[in-house]
């Protein structure tokens, strides 16, 4: 199994509302990532966590806040978002081992609507 | 800091015949990854080839090959008897070697956008 499922597809959600982003996988990879990409751009790192611990937060404003409850599933919990977050939110996953970077697996995304 | 530079924002090509996609990139690092992926219009990115700056050879799978010339900081992209499911943007990316037990930033270049014409 070489998939990442995220859930859900799409979301529209007010600048008020409280949301969350489901990432999953089952190929036992200890690190995970958040990307956020606009359209026609590459993707923009927004976290990573290595063995359920946050390893990388490239600033991102609070409004935007990570959890790893465990080693299959990565969360993004979303609050009084602006209407600029729009945009598709993907969700990659990759094996750990010494320094090596290896392959991401990406998710299919979530497209975000904030009205 | 390290960027990556992909000069032709969009490409098309006849279906069977070859093109290279460009990439240039800027390091100080002497231990890193460089990475080509895929992006299908609506669907998943996935991964079409990697390349170890360590090694000398060039990496291929199946019809995608790259030319990796480390000294001139460039690793393009040939794809061979191109396809209709070969139409996706395309990123190149870098990855520095990182500490033990942790992964990286992967820095993507802007796209280049590939039409495969029937």
């Amino acid at each position: 199994d070489t998939e990442v499922t995220q859930t859900p597809k799409h979301l529209v959600m007010g600048m008020t509302n409280k949301k969350s982003l489901k990432c999953e996988q089952h190929m036992g990879h200890r690190a995970m990532y958040w990307y956020k990409q606009k359209a026609k751009k590459p993707p923009e790192l927004m976290f990573v966590y290595s063995y359920e611990k946050l390893s990388i937060n490239e600033s991102v404003p609070s409004r935007f806040s990570p959890e790893c409850p465990n080693s299959s599933l990565l969360n993004l919990h979303l609050h009084a978002l602006q209407p600029e977050d729009s945009a598709l939110y993907l969700c990659a996953s990759s094996q750990v081992a010494g320094q090596i970077p290896y392959e991401q697996y990406f998710g299919p995304g979530t497209r975000l609507t904030v009205t | 800091a390290q960027t990556v530079t992909q000069s032709q924002p969009e490409m098309s090509v006849q279906e069977a015949e070859t093109v290279t996609l460009s990439c240039t990139y800027d390091t100080s690092e002497n231990n890193y990854y460089l990475f080509w992926y895929k992006q299908p219009p609506s669907r998943q990115m996935i991964l079409v080839i990697r390349q170890e700056a360590y090694k000398q050879q060039n990496a291929t799978e199946n019809r995608f090959s790259v030319n990796f010339q480390k000294a001139a900081k460039s690793f393009s992209l040939k794809i061979s008897d191109s396809q209709l499911g070969d139409t996706a943007m395309y990123f190149c990316a870098f990855m520095k070697q990182g500490k033990v037990g942790s992964q990286g930033n992967l820095i993507f270049g802007k796209g280049t956008k590939l039409s495969v014409k029937p």
